[in-house]
Order: structure tokens, then C-alpha cells, then sequence
């Protein structure tokens, strides 16, 4: 089973800075099938990126995936206050599936 | 548009059983595999398991493996998990969500409130 680990675990930023997150797999996730989510409480997480670096339906062009193997970063260029939320990475390269713990993005 | 909807919230003792449902609708149930999220307050998001509705083929968690049940009925495209031996750290929101065969979940329902207590 593939263990994904995100740092840091919160991140304390203001609106209109760059957000960098991390997520560590502990072996190389196959094929980079790993995903990112947005989670806010009472929500269903909403899917973000897919395929490392690919947007899902809708999601706007200042969120941005990168890496490979075993390091993959999601990148928020310029937040938002609606951006503020727990942040999830996900591998589905490897069975079982896999989340990591989630970084939580919180208002300095 | 693609709809899941999860059963209401349930109370159940340690050592009890609950099975919640998630009815679909939107796509067909088997060209999608269904899967099955915990969220535990102060937790994180943990992956459970997913079926195959075309041949009922699951994988499950080691975590959950032995307690967990995951089943898809097509004839009412619904998807259930039943979760057995309940302890207190089993209360959690736990959602189904959908995806493409051994692909990213996509669609997730709104989630089903376990509440374990002693």
C-alpha cells in the first residue's frame, strides 16, 4: 500500500499570496495517477486536478499540478479567500486507492 | 447531471453493524466503479474500498478489511457499505463517490453522518 504524505500540515497565508503543497508518496505512484481535492467542512470534496497536472471541469488556471514519481506539488498562484480549506492528495495508480493526511490552508 | 444521494444520519452502539446506501442516477452504475470514503472528526479523509458493479469485485482498505462490505445492486443503482463491529472511532461522515474504472473519483455524495457510542 502506497503511503502519501502532504506538508506542511497547515499552511498560514494571506489572500494574494502563492501557496506551495506537498504531497510525498512512499513509492512511485504508477502511470502519475494522482489527484488533488478541496475539501471545506460540510462539503463533498471537490475534485481539482487529475493525471499530476491536468484541471477537472471548471477549476480556475491559478491552480496548478506538478511532479512526478514521487513528488507532486500543487500550486495556488495568487489565493483567494474562497480557497481557504483542506487540501488532499489522492493516488490511484496503485490498488488500494490512497490519501494522503490533508494540508489545511488556513488565513494568517 | 450526475446525482448521489446517501441515506440519513445513524446512531448506532459499540459492537452494532450499519449499512448505508447511495443512490445514483446521472450515468450507469456499471460503467463506473463506486467507492467508499471515511472522514473522522479531527481525521482526514480515508480511502475504504470500491466495487465493480459489472461483476461485484471489490478491494478494500487493509484498515477495513475484514469489517467492510461494499455491494452495488443495478437493478435500483444503488451502492452500499456495511461496516461491522463498530467502535467509537468509527463515528465519521463517511461518502460514496464514483469514478471510470481504476481512474480518480469524481462525483462524491453529500456524505452520512455514524454516530458510535458506548
Amino acid at each position: 500500500e502506497i503511503v502519501l504524505t502532504q506538508s506542511p500540515g497547515t499552511l498560514s497565508l494571506s489572500p494574494g499570496e502563492r501557496a506551495t503543497l506537498s504531497c510525498r508518496a512512499s513509492q512511485s505512484v504508477d502511470s502519475n495517477y494522482l489527484a488533488w481535492y478541496q475539501h471545506k467542512p460540510g462539503q463533498a470534496p471537490r475534485l481539482l486536478i487529475y493525471g499530476v497536472s491536468s484541471w477537472a471541469a471548471g477549476i480556475p488556471d491559478r491552480f496548478s499540478g506538478s511532479g512526478s514519481g514521487t513528488d507532486f506539488t500543487l500550486t495556488i498562484s495568487s489565493l483567494e479567500p474562497e480557497d481557504f480549506a483542506v487540501y488532499y492528495c489522492l493516488q490511484y495508480g496503485n490498488s488500494p486507492y490512497s490519501f494522503g493526511q490533508g494540508t489545511k490552508l488556513e488565513i494568517k | 447531471e450526475v446525482q448521489l444521494v446517501q441515506s440519513g444520519a445513524e446512531v448506532k452502539k459499540v459492537g452494532a453493524s450499519v449499512k448505508i446506501s447511495c443512490k445514483v442516477s446521472g450515468f450507469t452504475l456499471t460503467d463506473n466503479h463506486m467507492h467508499w470514503v471515511q472522514q473522522a472528526p479531527g481525521r482526514g479523509l480515508e480511502w475504504m474500498g470500491l466495487v465493480d458493479p459489472r461483476d461485484g469485485e471489490t478491494i478494500y482498505a487493509e484498515k477495513f478489511q475484514g469489517r467492510v462490505t461494499i455491494t452495488a445492486d443495478t437493478s435500483t443503482d444503488t451502492a452500499y457499505m456495511e461496516l461491522r463491529s463498530l467502535r467509537s472511532e468509527d463515528t465519521a461522515v463517511y461518502h460514496c463517490a464514483t469514478s471510470r474504472p481504476y481512474d480518480m473519483l469524481t462525483y462524491w455524495g453529500q456524505g452520512t453522518l455514524v454516530t458510535v457510542s458506548s
